[in-house]
């Protein structure tokens, strides 16, 4: 069965300052890879996913993550955030695309000014 | 655009009762997912739907059940609610399982007294 670790559970960073979320995941098969975000009392918004070909993926409000296959890596990355960047941010991992997601326990962001 | 609806958006029931929720896919979804997000926890796959059979399930107690209706709306029935159900319950549907993301609804907190 596969899994997903988010290896911190808050990341406090200044505004306009860059951020790393990190996630790893351990499959024996391939998988498809996204970031979820969750702001306050709101459901879960698709930030980015990662099907095939390119490793770099580009997602909304100016994020980015990275799959590293040797590593079962899939950072998600921002240069300069924001304050409405402040939510909480999920990993998640599908075995097929539309298939059910198995989410990390999520990271929060705070980002202060 | 359209969105997932859900509804009720909170929910308070006393132990031993029952609680039916609602999910209202975006307009030609035909599947539709259910995910359980306990106090300060990730969310947790229950149980998915495709073209109103039931396709995949997850950690999904016995005393719940589901459905999706021939309009593709689904419900969630919980009976002999226990203390431990009070979470988060959100719903997400998809055009096409295989091919189209899945969209989540702003979800229903459930209040087990």
């Amino acid at each position: 069965a596969q899994s997903v670790t988010q290896l911190d559970s808050q990341v406090p960073v200044f505004e306009e300052a860059p951020v790393e979320l990190r996630c790893n995941y351990s499959s024996s098969v391939s998988v498809y890879l996204f970031w979820y975000v969750q702001y306050p009392n709101q459901g879960l918004q698709l930030l980015l996913k990662y099907l095939s070909g390119s490793t770099l993926v580009k997602g909304i409000n100016g994020f980015e993550a990275e799959f590293n296959k040797s590593q079962t890596s899939f950072h998600l990355r921002k240069p300069s955030v924001h304050i409405s960047d402040t939510a909480e941010y999920f990993c998640a991992v599908s075995l097929e695309y539309g298939n059910k997601l198995v989410f990390g326990a999520g990271t929060i962001l705070r980002v202060k000014s | 655009a359209a969105g997932v609806i859900q509804s009720p958006r909170h929910l308070i029931k006393e132990k031993r009762e029952t609680a039916t929720l609602k999910c209202y896919p975006i307009p030609r979804h035909d599947t539709v997912y259910w995910y359980q997000q306990g106090p300060g926890q990730d969310p947790q796959f229950l149980i998915s739907f495709y073209e109103k059979m039931q396709s995949d399930k997850g950690s999904i107690p016995d005393r719940f059940s589901a459905q999706q209706f021939s309009d593709y709306h689904s419900e969630l029935n919980m009976s002999s609610l226990e203390l431990g159900d009070s979470a988060l319950y959100f719903c997400a549907s998809s055009l096409d399982r295989v091919q189209d993301e899945q969209f989540f609804g702003p979800g229903t907190r459930l209040t087990v007294l």
